[in-house]
């Protein structure tokens, strides 16, 4: 199974911060790299798919970058509404796997 | 509005069976890739098993192989998993989710979840 790291597993910053998350897979995933968030008792929602397609509804404030095995998420301007669980998933093979999370809290 | 409704766990004892399900509503779904995806408390994601849209592909975790079943009914727009021979860790929020892109492994809608918890 290919495994995914995230790093930092803890981030805290405040709004209006630039935060970066990375993404590593232990093999070549080529561009099958989503992010997904999730806040306290809600279900994960798409963010981006495919390294850096935003999903529709999705704010500009999230980009993400990165082929092969390093990938990154970023947050241009923190908002309130940010503050949640980040999750980078491999959808290059089955099973598809997930980063163990990054909870960015408020600092 | 596209939608996914997931139902169907409780508290089951060690050894148990039970069966959740999710209804698809907005969206044709039997041209869809679906997918179960768990949380256990306080832990992070892990994919369970996936069915293609006519239900002839399947593909499951390690973690629940021989003892998970999924199908799909496309005529009532809905998904099953069919959870035999439970065991504690199989305590999660069970999440369905639509597939899309390579291999169906893009989660593009999710359920908001049921809760399974095994326990004697």
């Amino acid at each position: 199974d290919i495994q995914m790291t995230q790093s930092p597993s803890y981030l805290s910053a405040s709004v209006g911060d630039r935060v970066t998350i990375t993404c590593r897979a232990s093999q070549s995933i080529s561009s099958s790299l989503n992010w997904y968030q999730q806040k306290p008792g809600e279900a994960p929602k798409l963010l981006i798919y495919t390294v850096s397609s935003l999903k529709s509804g999705v704010s500009s404030r999230f980009s993400g970058s990165g082929s092969g095995t390093d990938f990154t998420l970023t947050i241009s301007t923190l908002q309130p509404e940010d503050f949640a669980t980040y999750y980078c998933q491999q959808s290059y093979t089955t099973p598809p796997t997930f980063g163990q999370g990054t909870k960015l809290d408020i600092k | 509005e596209v939608q996914l409704v997931d139902s169907g766990g409780g508290l089951v004892q060690p050894g148990g069976s039970l069966r959740l399900s999710c209804a698809a509503s907005g969206f044709t779904f039997n041209t869809y890739e679906m997918n179960w995806v768990r949380q256990a408390p306080g832990k992070g994601l892990e994919w369970v098993s996936y069915i293609g849209s006519s239900g002839a592909t399947i593909y499951y975790a390690d973690s629940v192989k021989g003892r998970f079943t999924i199908s799909r009914d496309n005529a009532k727009n809905s998904l099953y998993l069919q959870m035999n021979s439970l065991r504690g860790e199989d305590t999660a929020v069970y999440y369905c989710a639509r597939g899309v892109g390579r291999g169906g492994a893009t989660l593009d809608v999710w359920g908001k979840g049921t809760t399974v918890t095994v326990s004697s």
